[in-house]
């Protein structure tokens, strides 16, 4: 079964960069697409980007400039970087395997989610 | 970006009961829609993908429909565990974009 677990700091000062890790069990990164997702206090969700089975990457434009998401094939692991960060930042965040099924993608495993806030 | 107008934001329902959700693309998606179900303290977990197929061990009574740019879930016969709150995500075009989320309750 596809396992995937975030981890990471869950307190971060403003200005400073987050980074976090997605630990991916039962499934190779190598294969299909890997992706990150926050939800922000008041429910709303945002699409912030994902790294593909070849390390290519696509981000979310309004975040082009502050994020980036690299990966350790070794490790089975990908990560999460975004930098400069604010209060607006202070999230949970989800990694979740992005999968091209019936030739539609959509997120098929999500992990457990890490609380992040951005607080001096 | 593609903007999914989520309606309702919240929804009280009685055990038994038609549940319906809807979601409104600015634009034309096709059928690439998904919808994810978040119980309290969970992950989101996938419903429904390319608007209308349910996912592998979703139970029957979710469904999805498309008209034109409207997309609805419906929930034919509302349980206990259906509470939560539902999205709904488009992948046509990126940035993939959510709705607002609808926030199911019990009546």
């Amino acid at each position: 079964e596809v396992q995937l677990q975030e981890s990471g700091p869950g307190l971060v000062k403003p200005s400073q960069s987050l980074s976090l890790t997605c630990s991916v069990t039962g499934y190779s990164i190598t294969s299909n697409y890997w992706g990150w997702i926050r939800k922000f206090p008041g429910n709303k969700m945002e699409w912030m980007g994902y790294i593909s089975y070849s390390g290519s990457t696509s981000y979310n434009p309004s975040l082009k400039s502050r994020i980036s998401i690299t990966r350790d094939t070794s490790k089975n692991q990908f990560f999460l970087q975004l930098n400069s960060v604010t209060t607006e930042d202070t999230a949970t965040y989800y990694c979740a395997r992005y999968y091209p099924g019936a030739g539609y993608y959509y997120f098929d495993y999500w992990g457990q989610g890490v609380m992040v806030t951005v607080s001096s | 970006d593609i903007q999914m107008t989520q309606s309702p934001a919240s929804l009280s329902a009685s055990l038994e009961e038609i549940v319906t959700i809807t979601c409104q693309a600015s634009q034309d998606i096709g059928n690439w829609l998904a919808w994810y179900q978040q119980k309290p303290g969970k992950s989101p977990q996938l419903l429904i993908y390319g608007a209308t197929s349910l996912a592998d061990g979703v139970p029957s009574r979710f469904s999805g429909s498309r008209s034109g740019t409207q997309y609805s879930l419906k929930i034919s016969r509302l349980q206990v565990e259906d509470i939560g709150i539902y999205y709904c995500q488009q992948a046509s075009s990126a940035p993939d974009t959510f709705g607002a989320g609808t926030k199911l309750e019990l009546k």
